[in-house]
């Protein structure tokens, strides 16, 4: 057990819809990161927070959006879901104190299908 | 953005044996982890290996940051070593770019 924590494991859906993600970050770690793992694209990074403000960016779509709260936690937004946007949707936390590179840890992901 | 090869891209093993995972990467980096993804989907980190030699068990990895390759060791391999071995280097942006994977098949 990593120690991050998604919900919800599994999630059904049918196109056009708009889904999210939730993701709560180990204790005491204050980055999220959202990763995205598709047959035909693999694992990509999609966006990356920071305490609360974003980061950085990666092949994010526009209608996807993120945020990261007070408490930490974050949670992904999926809006006008195509059948592509199908997928594993991983979390990950890292400390990254003083803005330092550290170890990212991955929840075990919300499984995304879009119907 | 950073390109990562991770050969061989196949890998079947009879349980006992030893192999080499290989990790080539384009650019500079200031982070790099190995993870095991399980038949489950979850994602285990192994390593987190900029650079330098660590050992885990049966596990070691090296990466030679100047050379821009890193490299996993699996020793003695059991049947739960199956599953798919990701290099994930980052270069100074701390975002992680994961390589195509090597898919390990342990057979008993």
């Amino acid at each position: 057990d990593s120690g991050v924590t998604q919900t919800p494991k599994h999630l059904i859906t049918a196109t056009g819809q708009r889904v999210t993600l939730r993701c709560s970050p180990r204790s005491g770690d204050l980055s999220v990161y959202w990763y995205q793992q598709s047959l035909d694209q693999g694992l990509q990074f999609l966006i990356q927070y920071y305490n609360g403000e974003e980061r950085a960016k990666g092949n994010i779509l526009e209608r996807f959006s993120a945020q990261q709260f007070p408490d930490l936690h974050s949670e992904l937004n999926l809006s006008s879901l195509e059948l592509g946007d199908s997928a594993l949707y991983f979390c990950a936390s890292s400390v990254e104190l003083s803005l330092s590179p550290d170890t990212q840890y991955f929840g075990p992901g919300t499984r995304l299908t879009v119907l | 953005g950073i390109q990562v090869e991770q050969s061989p891209p196949d890998l079947i093993l009879q349980e006992g044996a030893n192999s080499t995972l290989r990790c080539n990467f384009s650019d500079s980096v200031n982070n790099l982890q190995w993870f095991h993804q399980n038949p489950w989907g979850q994602l285990i980190n192994l390593f987190y290996i900029p650079s330098g030699t660590k050992q885990n068990g049966r596990l070691s990895a090296t990466t030679v940051a100047t050379e821009r390759y890193s490299l996993l060791y699996i020793s003695s391999s059991q049947t739960t070593d199956s599953g798919v071995y990701f290099c994930a280097p980052g270069p100074n942006d701390y975002k992680l770019s994961f390589g195509a994977g090597t898919t390990v098949t342990v057979r008993a």
